[in-house]
């Protein structure tokens, strides 16, 4: 499997503010992919990026795959404490998949 | 099934005493992945499954770890000898290949909680 490294690990905001997480691999990827993990809950898909500088949306999320494919992002517009979990990177399409260290967000209210 | 199945949900055990958790995936799916989440930490790869491939088990922490699988079903996870840093939350999560570019996404099951006293 390839390693990715996420930063920040934790990070507290505002309701309302934004959210970015950075995923971020020595090497190139052959595709992304990031998952949620509410707390006490399991991971969940959100989506998959495949091509350099692809750049997809889901509502208030935005996900940028790099030109190089060597690093993600994953940015969140006005927080809402439905956003609260721990979101995850992973590098697919390998037979062992591993993922990124993961950023915890926690939403004030 | 509609969606990955593991039980037992919650299990506690003494000591040195031998644990098994299930997995059943979804029907179809022939990659099987287990993952050990300690508390508040990621997700560690433990052993992966491809159809009737040998397993890679490289992320197996110790020989107290075991793991089978029967064909492209049902996945059992064996700790022998329990210890308490075993404590954590097992996920078994499948998917419908693997190592195929672009659409290998893994659905997870509800985990098995394991505490160690």
């Amino acid at each position: 499997g390839q390693q990715v490294m996420q930063i920040p690990q934790y990070q507290h905001v505002q309701e309302g503010e934004d959210f970015t997480t950075y995923c971020n691999s020595s090497t190139t990827l052959s595709n992304i992919q990031w998952y949620k993990q509410r707390p006490g809950g399991h991971p969940v898909f959100l989506i998959q990026l495949v091509k350099s500088g692809e750049v997809k949306k889901q509502k208030r999320l935005t996900f940028q795959f790099g030109e190089a494919k060597k690093n993600s992002s994953l940015h969140i517009t006005a927080t809402q404490t439905t956003d609260v979990g721990t979101y995850f990177c992973c590098p697919g399409g390998y037979q062992k998949v591993t993922f990124g260290t993961g950023t915890k967000l926690q939403v004030i209210p | 099934g509609a969606g990955v199945s593991q039980s037992p949900s919650n299990k506690v055990t003494e000591k040195g005493k031998d644990v098994e958790l299930r997995c059943d995936p979804i029907s179809g799916h022939t990659a099987l992945y287990w993952y050990r989440q300690r508390l508040g930490q990621g997700l560690e790869f433990l052993i992966y499954f491809q159809g009737n491939s040998a397993p890679d088990k490289s992320g197996l922490p110790s020989d107290r770890f075991s793991a089978e699988r029967t064909g492209e079903s049902v996945s059992t996870l064996t700790i022998q000898r329990t210890q308490q840093e075993d404590s954590a939350v097992y996920l078994c999560a499948s998917s419908p290949r693997s190592g195929a570019s672009g659409a290998n996404v893994l659905t997870f099951g509800a985990g098995s909680r394991l505490t160690v006293l």
